[in-house]
């Protein structure tokens, strides 16, 4: 089955900054690769997704590319601000036709203002 | 957007009683929904799937009795924990998969938090 790993775990930046979050994954056969950002006390959002047919998606100050060769996929956001601050998790089809997510262990970011 | 609710957001019970939390897609179909514990600063752990006029289908090690899994419409997934014990404190959340969705794009309540006195 599918394996994803994360790193770091936790990771502290200057206001303004850049974050880059990485996640590799075993099923070469994998498609689809969200990114979600968890705060305290709720549930995870969706802030961004890549499919395996491009290398990089954007939207506005969130960034993920994908290099299928070395299985991997990584979240850059730039320009951060302390309300990024939160706990983000990747994740992975579980590779079982289910539609199950697999997810990282996550990384706690900290934005210091 | 997709929307998908939870209820209660946080419940507080005594052992031994049972306690059912809701989940609900507000604006889209979901065939199928997921269900998961999250205790404190670690990761989301996939307890079942639960299908829509069928029976769920429960992770390795997560006790199907114990917490029972009901799909009966479209818009809405049930979990009962039964007899609920301290152990079973945690967080709990759902997910749902836009039954027309092409991908695995799945969208998340904003969890339940429950507490076993």
């Amino acid at each position: 089955g599918e394996n994803v790993e994360q790193h770091p775990s936790t990771l502290s930046v200057q206001e303004g900054d850049s974050a880059v979050i990485k996640c590799t994954y075993s099923d070469s056969a994998s498609n689809y690769f969200p990114w979600y950002k968890q705060e305290l006390g709720k549930g995870p959002q969706l802030i961004i997704d890549i499919r395996s047919n491009v290398g990089e998606k954007k939207d506005q100050r969130i960034a993920v590319t994908l290099n299928k060769t070395a299985k991997h996929f990584s979240l850059h956001i730039t320009e951060t601000q302390p309300e990024d601050s939160a706990v983000y998790f990747c994740a992975s089809p579980a590779g079982d036709s289910s539609y199950k997510l697999i997810f990282g262990s996550g990384t706690r970011l900290l934005v210091r203002p | 957007g997709a929307v998908v609710s939870q209820h209660p957001s946080w419940v507080i019970c005594k052992s031994g009683t049972s306690v059912k939390i809701e989940c609900r897609s507000l604006d889209f179909q979901a065939t199928t929904m997921f269900w998961y514990r999250q205790f404190p600063k670690q990761s989301l752990m996939l307890m079942a799937t639960s299908n829509e006029g069928s029976k769920a289908t429960y992770e390795q090690g997560v006790e199907k009795d114990k917490f029972l899994i009901n799909h009966a419409s479209l818009t809405l997934s049930t979990l009962t924990v039964t007899s609920a014990h301290p152990e079973d404190s945690s967080f709990y959340i759902c997910s749902a998969r836009r039954t027309s969705a092409v991908t695995g794009e799945l969208f998340f309540g904003e969890g339940s938090r429950l507490t076993v006195l």
